[in-house]
């Protein structure tokens, strides 16, 4: 079946401009997460939507960043007046939710952001 | 809050020969804990988990054993192969009940590259 899917693959902008990166979780998960993949600060968790609950947002690390989940599946993380400091892999990862148990969260491709 | 440090790479090794990967973290309460890999070009994979203290995960040759009281999860492999050059990522997750239940935290990675 089909897996995580993001878009774009790879995404280059100039520095002040705005970007949405998507992510397609994988059919019937309840759970979406985005993380951030970069040299300086390595795997770092930025948001996490389950169902209908209110995200957790802990990670996000400045209000120029945003994250909606429409309709409980597609997710679109946004990032408003971009810097250098943006440039990263952003990762994608859905997983079922099951009270009281960790499921195993399945990881998109990734979207390669580079700011110019 | 919670942590993972794994030991610094680069490892480089010659086929056949014995992988050690070690992970400690600091985290609330008794997390899950985990191995993903990621291959060249290819995005994040569960390698193998354990969920509670003496488990051990085991996964393609690969084995870690969840230690509470050393709090480790080290990764190790008996014999590896050229196909095993990866970047290794040592991670947790708070279970139930827990914050920050449901997200990973990331060690920072470690390149193995594996020499016919």
């Amino acid at each position: 079946g089909a897996g995580v899917s993001q878009s774009p693959s790879n995404k280059v902008t100039e520095k002040g401009k705005d970007v949405e990166l998507r992510c397609d979780p994988i059919s019937g998960h309840t759970a979406l997460y985005w993380y951030r993949q970069s040299l300086g600060q390595g795997l770092e968790f930025l948001i996490y939507f389950q169902g209908n609950s209110a995200p957790d947002k802990s990670g996000l690390p400045s209000d120029r960043f945003s994250a909606e989940r429409t309709g409980g599946s597609v997710s679109t993380l946004t990032i408003q007046r971009t810097q250098q400091e943006d440039s990263a892999v952003y990762l994608c990862a859905s997983s079922l939710r099951l009270r009281g148990s960790y499921n195993e969260q399945f990881f998109g491709p990734g979207t390669r952001l580079t700011v110019l | 809050g919670n942590s993972v440090t794994q030991m610094e790479g680069p490892v480089t090794l010659s086929e056949e020969a014995f992988l050690t990967i070690n992970c400690t973290y600091t985290a609330t309460g008794y997390p899950s804990l985990f191995w993903y890999v990621q291959y060249p070009g290819e995005g994040l994979q569960l390698l193998l988990k354990a969920t509670k203290a003496d488990d051990k995960g085991s996964n393609k040759g690969f084995e870690a054993t969840y230690r509470k009281e050393t709090t480790s999860f080290h990764l190790e492999k008996g014999s590896v192969q050229v196909s095993d050059s990866a970047v290794y990522f040592c991670a947790l997750s708070e279970n139930a009940g827990g914050t920050s239940y449901g997200k990973l935290t990331f060690g920072q990675g470690t390149i193995l590259t594996v020499h016919p």
